[in-house]
């Protein structure tokens, strides 16, 4: 069976300090892979999806960056955090196909940005 | 971007009682998922919706993908405690590979 480990699981971080947030998959090969982030509002806003190895897309212009350097790990970092960076991370993962796009989330990780 | 409507924003309901969610949206979608996300945690798929008209229960759960394309509903009955939660819609939306468009969520709280 499939399984997504994202960490660490809390984190609060000075402002302009980096960001490095990791999420792997185990059970499946070359999974489409997200980052979204779940503001106070509830919303669920992709912020990054792959595709595949070296391939990022980039949702949204922000502070924040991607990569994928193996086929079962997504970084989510930031070179200088900013106060609005704060919020609730979410890594997902879905299979290898379009024609699939059932998501499958980690636990998150509660970023507060100090 | 997109956006899908999922109303209500919230729900204070007693246990035992049904409960009724629904999003809509102007845009055609191939794909509705209902998700349930609890306290700190990642949401958790509860139903997938492929075909329009379809209809699929997961126990006390029902959901059905609309006719049109651009609503779906999820149904809950006889809610207990551990229904609480926020429930969102998601759906692919036609033409968009890979990426999937959230609705804002319904919170659910439910009364013993």
């Amino acid at each position: 069976s499939q399984t997504i480990h994202q960490w660490p699981a809390t984190l609060v971080q000075p402002v302009g300090s980096p960001l490095s947030l990791e999420c792997t998959v185990e059970g499946t090969s070359n999974p489409n892979l997200y980052w979204y982030r779940q503001a106070a509002g509830r919303g669920l806003q992709l912020l990054f999806y792959s595709v595949g190895i070296g391939q990022i897309s980039s949702e949204v212009p922000q502070n924040l960056s991607a990569s994928r350097p193996q086929d079962r790990q997504f970084i989510l970092s930031s070179k200088k955090l900013l106060l609005s960076d704060s919020g609730f991370y979410l890594c997902a993962w879905s299979r290898p196909s379009s024609l699939s796009t059932e998501a499958f989330f980690g636990q998150g990780t509660r970023l507060t940005v100090v | 971007g997109q956006q899908l409507n999922q109303s209500p924003q919230s729900m204070f309901i007693q246990e035992g009682e049904d409960v009724s969610m629904n999003c809509t949206s102007s845009s055609i979608f191939n794909t509705w998922l209902w998700y349930k996300q609890e306290p700190g945690e990642g949401p958790v798929l509860l139903i997938a919706l492929y075909k329009a008209g379809e209809l699929t229960s997961n126990g006390r759960l029902t959901a059905q993908f609309g006719i049109t394309r651009k609503d779906s509903f999820l149904n809950i009955s006889a809610s207990i405690p551990s229904d609480v939660g926020i429930y969102f819609c998601a759906g692919q939306m036609r033409g968009s590979n890979y990426k999937l468009t959230f609705g804002k969520g319904t919170l659910l709280t439910v009364n013993p």
